[in-house]
């Protein structure tokens, strides 16, 4: 299947830093989506995406679909301790044939917040 | 409080046990998947189910069956599994229309000795 890369694979931070993450990926994608898993818990959905270019926020969060429609970005800004977790980046697969249900997911980027 | 149910949360089994992991969704989804979470790896799609028939099995071994009763109900059962088997397995459901969203379970976490 098709493969997301993401960067960082892991982030140390201070509380009060901003931090960024990114999502690539070799082949178009039509939908870019972030979720979080909290440690013991399952991913949940933060943002998601559906137009290239689009830039979308949810609280301190911002996440935006690159214009080549082949990366995404994730910003958290003035981090806070409950911030630490996983990041995925994921999208439909696009060699799946237009199926909405089968997803490909990055590895994760595990952030730290230092108190 | 996702509205995704999973149990149990810890699971630990010898390899010639059976076994089954229950998920339960409270949300009025249509689709129900099964997910496997292993150390450093992407999540991987194991199975799919669309209005309770499955629609996707991802070349996984058959000592995972899976099962959907209903469209609220996924079952996932184990049996004659490896210690390579061990992981965290998702369940997660969503409207089929809505492209990628996603609402998982907490997970039950496999041990096989």
């Amino acid at each position: 299947g098709q493969q997301l890369n993401q960067s960082p694979q892991s982030m140390f931070i201070q509380e009060g830093e901003d931090v960024s993450m990114n999502c690539t990926s070799s082949s178009i994608f039509n939908t870019w989506l972030w979720y979080k898993q909290d440690p013991g818990e399952g991913p949940v959905l933060l943002i998601a995406l559906y137009k290239a270019g689009e830039l979308t926020s949810n609280g301190r969060l911002t996440a935006q679909f690159g214009i080549t429609r082949k990366d995404s970005f994730l910003n958290i800004s003035a981090s806070i301790p409950s911030d630490v977790g996983i990041y995925f980046c994921a999208g439909p697969d696009p060699n799946s044939g237009g199926s909405n249900y089968k997803l490909t997911f990055g590895k994760g980027t595990l952030l730290t917040v230092n108190p | 409080e996702t509205g995704v149910t999973q149990t149990p949360r810890h699971l630990v089994m010898g390899m010639t046990n059976k076994k089954s992991l229950k998920c339960e969704q409270h949300l009025g989804h249509n689709a129900m998947y099964w997910y496997k979470q292993s150390a450093k790896k992407p999540l991987e799609l194991m199975f799919v189910y669309s209005l309770e028939e499955r629609v996707e099995n991802n070349s996984v071994p058959s000592r995972f069956s899976p099962e959907c009763p209903n469209s609220s109900h996924l079952f996932l059962h184990l049996h004659t599994l490896q210690p390579e088997d061990s992981a965290l397995y998702l369940c997660a459901s969503s409207r089929l229309q809505d492209t990628g969203e996603l609402f998982f379970g907490e997970g039950s976490r496999l041990t096989v000795l």
